[in-house]
């Protein structure tokens, strides 16, 4: 069956470094994976999208590889404040606008 | 006004009672989706709708149903309430044309 794993582990990294984040998929060939950031209480919300044919996508000082043959991607903070410190959630799809499956998500502590 | 609406926030019901939860969205989308999360487990799909005539079953749909009012309205319910059904529940969004889900808030159900 699909299996999508996220860092189990919480994360824990001190302001200023860069935070990276794990996400493997096994049984699945998605045609684009993407990243959410969830707060306690409340909905994730949409950060990023990378397609198959894709490498590597920036926004600001977020940064998402895709390797497809190792059917990983990383996702990574750069200069990570405290005001990052969240649960991130990867998923994947394989139609534009259809249904998503999500990873179990990895707790992000940035500590100042 | 929240792009996406759940209703109620917050619920506690006894095991064998049927309960609704209720999902609005004012972003004009045509897709809606009803997730659950539990700690450890992620976000899994327990029902989706591309329209307002098409209602499919996620991967854990068995004890729940679920009723497309209307392109902005998507409610699931739980028939008979059970204790594993204590959940936080997450009702979705997406347009066919666009890749991002626009998540509610959440219910944070209790079943005792």
């Amino acid at each position: 069956s699909q299996k999508i794993e996220q860092n189990s582990e919480a994360l824990n990294i001190q302001e200023g470094k860069t935070a990276t984040l794990t996400c493997n998929y096994t049984n699945y060939s998605p045609a684009y994976l993407q990243w959410y950031r969830q707060d306690p209480g409340r909905g994730p919300v949409f950060l990023l999208l990378i397609r198959e044919n894709e490498k590597e996508k920036r926004k600001e000082r977020l940064k998402v590889t895709f390797d497809t043959t190792l059917k990983q991607s990383l996702f990574h903070i750069t200069a990570s404040q405290p005001a990052d410190s969240a649960t991130y959630l990867c998923a994947l799809g394989h139609n534009q606008g259809g249904k998503l499956i999500f990873g179990q998500g990895t707790e992000l502590s940035v500590k100042p | 006004d929240a792009d996406v609406t759940q209703t109620p926030r917050n619920r506690i019901t006894k095991t064998g009672k049927r309960i609704m939860l209720e999902c609005s969205q004012t972003k004009g989308h045509d897709r809606m989706y009803w997730y659950r999360q539990d700690p450890g487990l992620g976000l899994r799909l327990i029902y989706y709708s591309f329209d307002v005539k098409d209602i499919n079953k996620g991967e854990i749909s068995d004890g729940y149903s679920v009723s497309r009012q209307a392109q902005a309205k998507f409610s699931l319910s739980l028939e008979s309430a059970i204790p594993n059904q204590t959940a936080l529940y997450f009702c979705a969004t997406s347009d066919q044309h666009s890749y991002g889900y626009t998540f509610g808030s959440g219910t944070r159900l209790t079943v005792v």
